[in-house]
């Protein structure tokens, strides 16, 4: 079945930029996702990528794709203490019927 | 554009009782609405997919007769655990596509959390 794995626990300083890591198993997977959630809240969609891109920029944020080695990262450029935040990433396939969520990646941002 | 709400937000109940979460659209129309848990310091895991109108598709391992979807319209599906237990305290999060647009978007209610005594 579908494993999207990340790291735990990610501490930066704020002005510093951030760089969230995650791999996924399924070879199927056509759209890979990043998912922002903070404290008691539901979860925003900050970005995604196709999976026939390798890079995608969108302001502070820059997603890259390494399909060979299933990697997806997120780089946070001038991280702010307002970023901290739970980070998934998820993937879904061409059906677009489920997304499967990887195990979060806690970012703590400290002045 | 594109918010979800979810009513309520946190719920108390006892032992053995049914509760009901509401999953609304509010500026949109969803073809098809989702029903994830979240345990603490974990990953959402899906429970089940609802599509207007008909059955829901639930995840191998999710009781279909204790919790129950009823997706009644393009803007509002409900999840009622029924006799909820203590395992079933959890955060539960919907979210729901929009109709007319490309399919790999979902946008996320706000979260139910659930704290059965």
């Amino acid at each position: 079945g579908e494993d999207v794995e990340q790291s735990l626990f990610l501490s930066v300083r704020e002005g510093d930029s951030s760089v969230i890591n995650c791999t996924y198993t399924d070879s199927s997977s056509t759209y890979l996702y990043w998912y922002k959630q903070e404290p008691g809240a539901g979860l925003q969609l900050l970005t995604y990528i196709f999976s026939n891109m390798d890079m995608k920029q969108d302001q502070r944020l820059t997603v890259l794709l390494n399909k060979k080695d299933k990697h997806l990262s997120l780089r946070i450029a001038d991280t702010q203490t307002g970023d901290s935040a739970i980070y998934f990433c998820a993937e879904s396939d061409t059906g677009f019927q489920k997304l499967v969520f990887g195990t979060g990646t806690r970012l703590l941002v400290s002045p | 554009g594109a918010v979800v709400s979810q009513h309520p937000s946190w719920v108390i109940c006892k032992s053995g009782t049914s509760v009901k979460i509401e999953c609304r659209s509010l500026d949109f129309q969803a073809t098809t609405m989702f029903w994830y848990r979240q345990f603490p310091k974990q990953s959402l895991m899906l429970m089940a997919t609802s599509n207007e109108g008909s059955k829901a598709t639930y995840e191998q391992g999710v009781e279909k007769d204790k919790f129950l979807i009823n997706h009644a319209s393009l803007t509002l599906s409900t999840l009622t655990v029924t006799s909820a237990h203590p395992e079933d305290s959890s955060f539960y999060i919907c979210s729901a596509r929009v109709k007319g647009t490309p399919t790999y978007e979902q946008y996320f209610g706000p979260g139910t959390r659930l704290t059965v005594t």
